[in-house]
């Protein structure tokens, strides 16, 4: 029973390179989810996927890209990482959009 | 954007109190979701409400959602220390394509 699985769990960077963080879910789910978690701060939605195929833009977009690579796999990506995206980030999943997500436990990354 | 009120933002209680908290908005919501995220770990769904009035139960956990569909409570008897951790609510509206909006989260210690 794996849910949703996010790598790596930790990463640090330097300002200026570029990550991808990988999310894959197995439980057959259209919809996908990238939030951001800042500390005594809940959820702000970074980019979502109602369907494969179809991305949007969420709360924080800035800064990041995303790609639905299939209907499992969902990733995140940060072309020049800076400090202000210190945080650790979620994804999610539901069955279809507008239905309760499940979520991964989180990659910590930290910017140095 | 639509506005999510949590309070409180904290709680210290003694093993075997009640707890209650609340989310309001500054806007309607179709749904509201209550998670709960324990360290280390992402959000896991506690209690989904769909109808304004309802009140569901989960074991110890009570919540309601609020008549005028901007408020939604969340009450938990006889804590236990295994209640520790932070929670969130959530709530989505159709015109905003069914995407959850989270407050910035209760964070609970019970005190053995």
């Amino acid at each position: 029973n794996a849910g949703v699985t996010q790598t790596p769990k930790f990463q640090v960077l330097k300002t200026g390179q570029s990550m991808t963080l990988q999310c894959a879910q197995d439980m057959n789910h259209n919809s996908m989810y990238w939030y951001r978690q800042d500390p005594g701060m809940g959820l702000r939605l970074i980019y979502y996927s109602a369907s494969e195929g179809t991305t949007d833009k969420g709360e924080v977009p800035n800064g990041y890209n995303v790609s639905r690579l299939n209907k499992r796999e969902f990733s995140l990506r940060l072309e020049s990482a800076a400090p202000s995206q210190t945080s650790v980030y979620f994804c999610a999943s539901s069955r279809v959009i507008g239905q309760p997500q499940h979520f991964g436990d989180g990659t910590r990354l930290s910017i140095l | 954007g639509q506005q999510l009120n949590q309070s409180p933002q904290s709680m210290f209680i003694q093993e075997g109190e009640d707890v209650s908290m609340n989310c309001t908005s500054s806007s309607i919501f179709n749904t509201w979701l209550w998670y709960k995220q324990d360290p280390g770990e992402g959000p896991v769904l506690l209690i989904a409400l769909y109808k304004a009035g309802e009140l569901t139960s989960n074991g110890r956990l009570t919540a309601q959602f609020g008549t005028t569909r901007k408020d939604s409570f969340l009450n938990i008897s006889a804590s236990i220390p295994s209640d520790v951790g932070i929670y969130f609510c959530a709530g989505q509206y159709f015109t905003n394509a069914g995407k959850s909006t989270f407050g910035d989260g209760t964070t609970l210690t019970v005190k053995p």
